[in-house]
């Protein structure tokens, strides 16, 4: 896959507040996952994004796709406790299907 | 339904010794790729298994070699182990090689060497 940068690397927030986590990239990306690792956990995948504009929402998560396929945002609504993790996205494809090459990742802290 | 299992959870080794991961794929998978993941970073891809061959490899030396089982199994191997190669060594599955959706990960083998 094609090389993604994450921004930011870490954002510390009060629960009840939004946050958003942003993936680019310099060339088009064939799709976007996004996957969210706990502390000491392994990554789990979230989502999938192929179309152009694509937007797909799961409760408190928005995932968005960039009209030109070369960013993607993770916002969430209301953080929790239980949102604390890092989130990675991930872009898999192109020349090399099943190598999914991740970005650097965001840690999300949410203070009760 | 099993998930994907690695075994061992931990291990510490030291500098120059050689280690064997195992992973398990989730059932109904055939391919089976590794990740590590060093601390504070995103995972990084070694290399991928399909039909007991390597079919992908990402930029990682000699020194980490695989193998893959007739029952889709896999091994990842490191030798003359250095100080950098302690990490969270991730295995993931999917079903065929060129599938570009989901992975699932394995809980991950975390390895120190000293």
């Amino acid at each position: 896959g094609q090389q993604v940068m994450q921004i930011p690397q870490y954002q510390h927030v009060q629960e009840g507040e939004d946050f958003t986590t942003y993936c680019n990239s310099s060339t088009t990306l064939s799709n976007i996952q996004w996957y969210k690792q706990r502390p000491g956990g392994h990554p789990v995948f979230l989502i999938q994004l192929v179309k152009s504009g694509e937007v797909k929402k799961q409760k408190r998560l928005t995932f968005q796709f960039g009209e030109a396929k070369k960013n993607s945002s993770l916002h969430i609504t209301a953080t929790q406790t239980t949102d604390v993790g890092t989130y990675f996205c991930g872009n898999a494809g192109g020349t090399s299907y099943g190598k999914l090459t991740f970005g650097q990742g965001t840690i999300l802290t949410v203070h009760p | 339904d099993a998930g994907v299992t690695q075994s061992p959870t931990h291990l510490i080794k030291t500098r120059g010794q050689q280690v064997t991961l195992r992973c398990s794929p989730k059932s109904g998978h055939d391919t089976v790729s590794w990740y590590q993941q060093a601390l504070g970073q995103g995972p990084q891809f070694i290399f991928q298994y399909y039909e007991e061959e390597e079919r992908q490899r990402g930029n990682f030396p000699d020194r980490f070699s695989g193998h893959q089982f007739p029952n889709y199994s896999s091994e990842l191997n490191v030798n003359a182990l250095l100080l950098g190669d302690s990490a969270l060594y991730l295995c993931a599955s999917s079903f065929g090689p060129t599938n570009t959706g989901e992975l699932f990960f394995g809980e991950g083998s975390r390895l120190t060497v000293l």
